[in-house]
């Protein structure tokens, strides 16, 4: 059973930093490509990041560009989000996303997701 | 960037009815959408990729039709189940992925 377990979140001041991890098993991790998808309390779904396979592509949105650090560990089938320079508006459930994988082709969209990690910004 | 517009924002039906879910693109994401279920304290739950391909162990009520700027969901007798959330998503655009605001769909 493929499964997805984020954990790392909490409350941190505006500014500062948090790590999230995700703990993946079910599923052969290193074939994989990765995201971290948030939701804001009573918001939509946002992209955050994306990571292959290998960690040769990474990808972010213009939102978290700069301040945010995908990763992963596959040794450790473990996926993580380093996230500095905090701001209120990070406020959100972060969820760690597997791709869609059809014939080995990555497709692009979401099949199976963590239980979310709250992450909270506030002074 | 490409934004999708779902219609209408709350839907109320009752169990056994039929619900159609609309998601409208700014410019053509050819057939590259998918929709998502979100149930209250859950994660999503994909139903519906490539515009019309239902996921593993999606049931057959869930169907989705569409290409290029609209796009339909439609589940064909609602169960109690099924109400919830539901987001297209678009990665035409690619990895500039986009969701839509949702629909919720409550029962009336």
């Amino acid at each position: 059973e493929v499964q997805l377990v984020e954990s790392g979140g909490g409350l941190v001041k505006p500014g500062g930093s948090l790590r999230l991890s995700c703990a993946a098993s079910g599923f052969t991790f290193s074939s994989y490509s990765m995201n971290w998808v948030r939701q804001a309390p009573g918001k939509g779904l946002e992209w955050v990041s994306s990571i292959s396979s290998s960690s040769s592509y990474i990808y972010y949105a213009d939102s978290v560009k700069g301040r945010f650090t995908i990763s992963r560990d596959n040794a450790k089938n473990s996926l993580y989000l380093q996230m500095n320079s905090l701001r209120a508006e990070d406020t959100a459930v972060y969820y760690c996303a597997r791709d869609l994988k059809l014939e080995a082709v990555t497709r692009y969209y979401f099949d199976y997701w963590g239980q979310g990690t709250l992450v909270t910004v506030s002074s | 960037e490409i934004v999708l517009t779902q219609s209408p924002a709350t839907l109320s039906l009752s169990p056994g009815e039929r619900a159609t879910l609309s998601c409208r693109a700014s410019q053509s994401v050819s057939s590259y959408l998918a929709w998502y279920q979100q149930k209250p304290g859950q994660a999503p739950r994909l139903l519906i990729y490539d515009a019309s391909n239902r996921a593993t162990g999606i049931p057959a009520r869930f169907s989705g039709s569409g290409s290029g700027t609209d796009f339909t969901l439609t589940i064909s007798s609602l169960e109690p189940e099924d109400f919830a959330v539901y987001y297209c998503q678009q990665r035409s655009n690619w990895p500039l992925y986009t969701f839509g605001q949702g629909t919720k769909l409550e029962i009336k």
